[in-house]
């Protein structure tokens, strides 16, 4: 299982946007890279999921580069309410998926 | 459509006790998932189940068991609850194993 490495917290500005960088070195040719946001006493959501390149929808984009050893996540123009720990996740969408959810980096959004 | 539904959604047990978490799921999702969650940190896999029929231990199994009644129930069952499992106990869907998954509100556990 390819093991992730996140900045433990993160400050930002309203209107600003943030770039979230995960470490997965030993992540595998199968290797899928997702991305989950979590709010105080609430369960995970789902933000993105890409394999490659870039991927992006109507709340994030997400950067990989050619060797995929790391992804960063980006988040336009934040809001208060983007406050929230953000985890990064690699697995095997085929099969033998185990979910590690590492400590995840908490964006603090200040005004 | 609820998603996933967990009850209960608050729960203080004495050492010793046994209590069932349940779950569902109303999206025909064949695979579901049991975290917990400690205050301040990750969420860690305790069981899974791929699909209807199976399941299979994650990082943190010890001390629970899980059924997979039928397709849309997973629920999980502490048999002798100990202090070390006080934690915030999630259930998650996946439409497959490794998709993206759908998270119930979460079961608060303590245990004294």
């Amino acid at each position: 299982l390819a093991k992730t490495t996140q900045p433990i917290s993160m400050d930002s500005y309203e209107g600003q946007e943030v770039n979230i960088t995960c470490s997965h070195n030993n992540i595998a040719t199968n290797d899928y890279i997702t991305w989950y946001q979590q709010f105080p006493s609430q369960g995970p959501r789902f933000i993105i999921q890409g394999y490659k390149t870039k991927v992006t929808n109507e709340v994030a984009s997400l950067f990989i580069p050619a060797d995929r050893k790391s992804s960063t996540l980006s988040l336009p123009r934040v809001s208060l309410s983007d406050t929230a720990v953000y985890y990064c996740l690699v697995g095997d969408m085929a099969g033998g998926f185990k979910t590690i959810f590492g400590a995840g980096t908490r964006l603090f959004v200040k005004a | 459509n609820a998603g996933v539904t967990q009850t209960p959604k608050f729960q203080v047990l004495k050492t010793g006790q046994s209590m069932t978490l349940q779950c569902a799921q109303d999206m025909n999702h064949n695979s579901m998932y049991w975290y917990r969650q400690d205050p301040g940190m990750g969420l860690r896999l305790i069981y899974y189940s791929a699909s209807e029929g199976t399941t299979d231990k994650g990082e943190v199994p010890n001390g629970y068991n899980v059924s997979r009644l039928n397709k849309r129930e997973f629920s999980l069952r502490l048999e002798s609850a100990a202090p070390s499992q006080t934690s915030v106990y999630f259930c998650a869907s996946s439409e497959a194993r490794g998709r993206e998954q759908y998270f119930g509100p979460g079961t608060r556990l303590t245990v004294t």
